[in-house]
């Protein structure tokens, strides 16, 4: 069965980081591309950032280009997000999920709640 | 940027109706279409992919349909656990994007 587990959510000073981590199994890690998607509270989903299989390429949306990077350790099984200069508009829900065979992102962890405020 | 605009925000409909919701892409995103359910306090789940391709272990009563840039996720015979919010999704191009949901709550 897949697993995506979130961690390092809380509560952060504007200005300072955060780092996220996203522990998978019941799948082959290193063969999918793997992307972070928040949710603001009583908002949309928004895409984050995505990272290919093997760490070559990443893609991310405006609003965080500069500020965060996506990143992966294919020996641990681990997807991370580190997440810089953080502003107020960056309080959300973070999802890891898994892009499998057909592109999509077919599975997700259940989400670490970032908090952003003085 | 794509925009996917989605309709209705939100709607209410009965046990054993059938209901549609649409979501209209900016541009040519091909196939390249899905859409999640999401139910209170818990992750997405995909239901459709390929716009028109039934997740593993999704009811039959959903189905996706696409015309032109026009897609639609319909839902037949509802049941109370159809309640949630539902999000359409292009991953044709970078910035992938979402449409901005529709609450579907069963009356």
């Amino acid at each position: 069965e897949v697993q995506l587990v979130e961690s390092g959510g809380g509560l952060v000073q504007p200005g300072r980081s955060l780092k996220l981590s996203c522990a998978a199994s019941g799948f082959t890690f290193s063969d999918y591309n793997m992307a972070w998607v928040r949710q603001a509270p009583k908002k949309g989903l928004e895409w984050v950032a995505t990272i290919s299989y093997d760490g070559s390429s990443t893609y991310y949306r405006d609003s965080v280009k500069g500020r965060f990077t996506i990143s992966r350790d294919n020996a641990k099984s681990t997807l991370y997000l580190q997440m810089d200069s953080l502003r107020s508009e960056d309080t959300a829900t973070y999802y890891c999920a898994s892009e499998g065979l057909r592109d999509v992102m077919d599975a997700w962890g259940q989400g670490a709640s970032v908090t952003v405020s003085s | 940027d794509i925009q996917m605009t989605q309709s209705p925000s939100s709607m209410s409909a009965s046990l054993g109706d059938t209901v549609t919701i649409n979501c209209l892409a900016s541009q040519d995103i091909g196939n390249y279409l899905s859409w999640y359910q999401q139910k209170p306090g818990k992750s997405p789940k995909l239901m459709i992919y390929g716009a028109t391709n039934l997740e593993d272990g999704v009811p039959s009563r959903f189905s996706g349909s696409r015309s032109g840039s026009d897609y639609s996720l319909t839902i037949n015979s509802l049941g109370y656990d159809d309640e949630g919010i539902y999000h359409c999704h292009q991953y044709y191009e970078y910035p992938l994007t979402f449409g901005s949901g529709t609450k579907l709550e069963i009356k």
